[in-house]
């Protein structure tokens, strides 16, 4: 199981971090990777990236100079911090996992099949 | 990176059948067998429906289905049921080494 932990509102050019906790299995399990994924209010899933073997990691392009994922395996957790964030930032934040394949070209993501239930994050001015 | 592009919405009967589709290009969905559909009911996390285009994870209804043909996915559910009332996403992998959704398709059970 995935269960996201992290402020619920913070200012805007704040940082956000976000840990998730995994419980039921070790985040140092071979061939799964750990990524996060962002729901504004009423609208769709944005995927914001994934971090594979503890280290290597793919970003959204339009977050990639803001973010970081990291993984703790002392604690079980990965970690997502969003720097300079603003309202736009507001929304349900989701870690979730999966599978991955690794060949010559790279990591290549299957679909999350495991989420946490997403916690809330509001950016005010 | 775009969204890939699925109808905002979608109805029909119980019994019936109804198809949602999710348009990409040749960069993402054409390139890629790695799409998948999610099923997210109002409050709730996404749960996976299929992986890998065509498959189902252990305990989802055989009534859902996928398909690919170019740059275009389908999700097709048989047998309309109340409870297949909710939001899908479609997914897929691609060659950016990034991970693209759709913009989400409400499916309505009159």
């Amino acid at each position: 199981q995935l269960q996201e932990s992290g402020p619920g509102r913070l200012k805007s050019s704040e940082t956000l971090s976000l840990m998730c906790s995994v419980s039921g299995g070790s985040i140092s399990s071979e061939n799964y990777y750990w990524g996060w994924i962002r729901q504004p209010p009423g609208k769709g899933l944005e995927w914001i990236g994934n971090i594979y073997d503890r280290r290597s990691t793919h970003y959204n392009p339009s977050l990639k100079s803001r973010v970081t994922i990291d993984v703790d395996t002392s604690k079980n957790q990965f970690s997502l911090t969003l720097s300079s964030v603003t309202a736009a930032d507001t929304a349900v934040y989701y870690c979730a996992t999966g599978g991955y394949y690794l060949d010559s070209t790279g990591y290549s993501p299957d679909a999350f099949d495991m989420w946490g239930q997403g916690t809330t994050v509001t950016v005010s001015s | 990176q775009s969204a890939l592009t699925q109808p905002a919405s979608v109805s029909g009967s119980p019994g019936q059948s109804i198809t949602i589709s999710c348009t990409g290009t040749s960069s993402d969905i054409g390139n890629y067998n790695l799409v998948s559909w999610y099923q997210q009911y109002p409050g709730q996390a996404p749960k996976l429906m299929l992986f890998d285009v065509s498959n189902r994870p252990s305990g989802v209804s055989f009534r859902f289905s996928g398909s690919k043909s170019g740059n275009t996915a389908s999700l097709t559910i048989s047998g309309l049921q109340a409870e297949d009332e909710a939001d899908y996403y479609c997914s897929s992998f691609t060659s950016s080494t990034t991970v693209v959704f759709g913009g989400g398709t409400k499916l309505t059970v009159l």
